[in-house]
């Protein structure tokens, strides 16, 4: 009964190609996410969807693009990967911000997809 | 300045010794602070929320600082499993945005 979780765990790829990465939550929350943890540890938000609607989108190149199919889904698409797309991603909910009487409230990850760009 | 800042470590303790991570951040409205953890090859958790009034859970005790726009973490009788990376978090300038620290590695030592 896991709340967060992503398919594919690895995914090890060549430059150039497209792939995609899905997040699934059954936590019943409203608001999805995707980060980033590059190879220094620093993660970062990449986007942000609220019922499936897109709220924070935040600097990350037009290759990647995010599609929620439905508010228990969020999944990321990536064009013509570079190496530089190497990283962990991970994918997270919450309950979307307003409900937490005004304070940004707790965000569960999934166990992250680590994408390696050769 | 970076939006988060942590003291990366990593911080080599005894078990049952006392240690404390610091943070600051950069935007003065923010109103929410965190504490995540996060284990080697794994996902950040939450640990902690960090209350105006300061918090404790257990062993752990976080403070805040609005005035200085400081946090920290204190960490009482140290475990083994308390060896992980611990971020401070704080929401930006919007909503539901979390901005990360890089993290400041803890290990414990028998």
């Amino acid at each position: 009964d896991t709340a967060v979780s992503q398919t594919p765990k690895y995914l090890v790829t060549q430059m150039g190609n497209d792939k995609s990465i899905k997040c699934e939550q059954n936590l019943g929350h409203d608001t999805m996410y995707w980060y980033k943890q590059d190879s220094k540890k620093f993660l970062k938000i990449m986007f942000s969807y609220n019922n499936k609607e897109l709220i924070i989108n935040e600097t990350v190149p037009n290759r990647f693009s995010p599609k929620s199919p439905d508010k228990a889904h969020l999944n990321l698409h990536i064009n013509s990967l570079e190496l530089g797309d190497s990283a962990v991603y991970f994918c997270a909910s919450s309950r979307p911000w307003g409900e937490g009487g005004g304070r940004t409230d707790t965000q569960y990850f999934g166990p992250g997809t680590r994408l390696t760009v050769l | 300045r970076k939006e988060v800042e942590q003291d990366p470590g990593p911080f080599n303790v005894p078990e049952g010794a006392t240690v404390a991570f610091n943070c600051t951040y950069s935007n003065s409205a923010s109103q929410s602070f965190f504490w995540y953890r996060q284990d080697c090859r794994k996902e950040p958790k939450l640990l902690m929320s960090v209350y105006s009034s300061g918090n404790e859970d257990g062993r752990f005790t976080a403070q805040l600082n609005r005035a200085s726009q400081y946090i920290s973490l204190l960490i009482r009788d140290s475990k083994l499993s308390d060896s992980a990376t611990y971020l401070c978090v704080v929401n930006g300038p919007y909503g539901n945005k979390l901005v990360f620290g890089a993290g400041t590695i803890l290990r414990v030592k028998s």
